[in-house]
């Protein structure tokens, strides 16, 4: 199955754009890369997700890879708020429905 | 729009007893998944409801179980409560669009803790 290795933890300055990286390098074809955020004691937030180009929403920007075994999440413009916990998932692995979360990488944004 | 609502928020069990929790998905969200979330363990997917028939299945044992009704809402129950039990019990929903997986929504969780 598409496992996914992300960094335990990160910090980035307040106005900083963060960069998180995220590994997946046995995902297949058709297999999408989807990426929430967990603000402590809160349910984890949907952000973004992508399958081969790169996508931007007003949270996020995604880059995926052209080899697509890795991504990476643009927080363009962190700030405090942006301190949480982010989750790069592959929930389709191998025809089977995983969507596992992991630990995730612990984002903070400081001043 | 109403968010995904999950009750109770807080639950304190003894072991060997069972616990319902119930979850109101979205309006118009057919699927309903639950999660538990432990210090040790991260967030785990434990299974997915659609259509009142479970769909997807994590790797749990039996004593989790749950259901789901005519109006997407669900419960999940846990039977003969165990320690390792105590965890943050999160309810997600989604639109069953044309992908197998579309972008789920959480609830805020109930915390639940087993003496």
């Amino acid at each position: 199955d598409a496992k996914t290795t992300q960094p335990t933890s990160m910090d980035c300055a307040e106005g900083r754009a963060a960069n998180l990286p995220c590994n997946h390098s046995t995902i297949s074809g058709n297999e999408y890369v989807y990426w929430y955020r967990q603000i402590h004691s809160q349910g984890p937030q949907y952000i973004i997700h992508g399958l081969k180009n790169n996508e931007t929403n007003e949270m996020a920007s995604l880059i995926i890879t052209e080899d697509r075994k890795s991504s990476t999440l643009i927080l363009p413009h962190a700030t405090l708020r942006d301190t949480a916990v982010y989750y790069c998932i592959v929930p389709l692995s191998g025809g089977s429905y995983i969507p596992t979360f992991g630990r995730g990488t612990s984002l903070i944004v400081h001043p | 729009k109403a968010g995904v609502t999950q009750t109770p928020r807080y639950l304190i069990k003894t072991r060997g007893q069972q616990v319902t929790l119930s979850c109101s998905p979205i309006s118009g969200h057919r699927s309903v998944s639950w999660y538990q979330q432990t210090p040790g363990q991260g967030l785990q997917f434990l299974f997915e409801y659609f259509s009142e028939t479970q769909r997807n299945k994590g790797n749990f044992p039996g004593r989790f179980s749950g259901r789901q009704f005519s109006n997407s809402r669900s419960e999940m129950n846990v039977s003969t409560l165990e320690l390792g039990d105590s965890a943050l019990y999160l309810c997600a929903s989604s639109l069953d669009g044309n992908r197998i997986y579309n972008e789920q929504f959480f609830g805020p969780g109930t915390r639940l803790t087993v003496l």
